[in-house]
């Protein structure tokens, strides 16, 4: 079983839809990534929080840190937000979720 | 601030034949990484230093080899370039009072 696991594993939705990522961790955290990565393309810092939530434009994340649980939520999502979103464990190291590939559909 | 950058952005080496991915920071971070992510998968943690003159094993550094004369530079060397080392080659850093890592563009290798 990885120590950080995600789903849905793929996840297809209509544009303008409320997408929910979750994340699931069994490690001890110091704080947690959220990171997308393009087709093709480099990867980019979301969010790192440690506590309760944090939001960027149509971003928001949530972190329990009781339950070990973590959400990556798009509002009004678009195809330009078509990517693999990975969750990461941070500390000295991250251990890596093993990513979710969101493809929005106009 | 350039932020990560990485050098080249793409190589094709034949077997046997040796490179250096280079990758430079000018954000003063401590924390260097060096990621492989091949075809459909995760990352993987190669090689990390936490300062300049140390560094450390990750999960698959089996054929690599790092070094961390300075703080900004962090290059990768690859000795006998073998098929199974084709991969997208990423460098990250962070400062030492965060734990958010910086992603460079990435190296796409292709080892034939």
């Amino acid at each position: 079983k990885n120590e950080v696991e995600q789903s849905p594993q793929n996840l297809t939705a209509q544009e303008g839809e409320f997408i929910t990522i979750n994340c699931s961790y069994s490690v001890g955290i110091s704080a947690l990534h959220w990171l997308q990565q393009h087709p093709g393309g480099g990867i980019v810092s979301l969010f790192m929080l440690s506590s309760g939530k944090k939001k960027h434009g149509r971003l928001i994340a949530t972190i329990n840190i009781q339950e070990k649980h973590s959400s990556l939520h798009i509002t009004a999502s678009h195809p330009r937000d078509s990517a693999v979103y990975i969750c990461a464990v941070a500390g000295e190291k991250l251990t890596f979720g093993t990513g979710t590939r969101l493809t929005i559909i106009p | 601030n350039a932020g990560v950058t990485q050098t080249p952005k793409f190589r094709i080496l034949k077997i046997g034949q040796s490179m250096t991915l280079q990758c430079t920071q000018d954000m003063n971070h401590n924390y260097m990484y060096w990621y492989r992510q091949d075809p459909g998968m995760g990352l993987k943690l190669i090689y990390y230093s936490v300062g300049a003159g140390i560094t450390d094993k990750g999960e698959v550094p089996n054929g690599y080899n790092v070094s961390r004369s300075t703080t900004e530079d962090f290059p990768l060397r690859l000795e006998l370039a073998a098929p199974s080392q084709t991969s997208v080659y990423f460098c990250a850093s962070r400062s030492t009072g965060t734990y958010e890592q910086y992603f460079g563009p990435g190296t796409r290798l292709t080892v034939t």
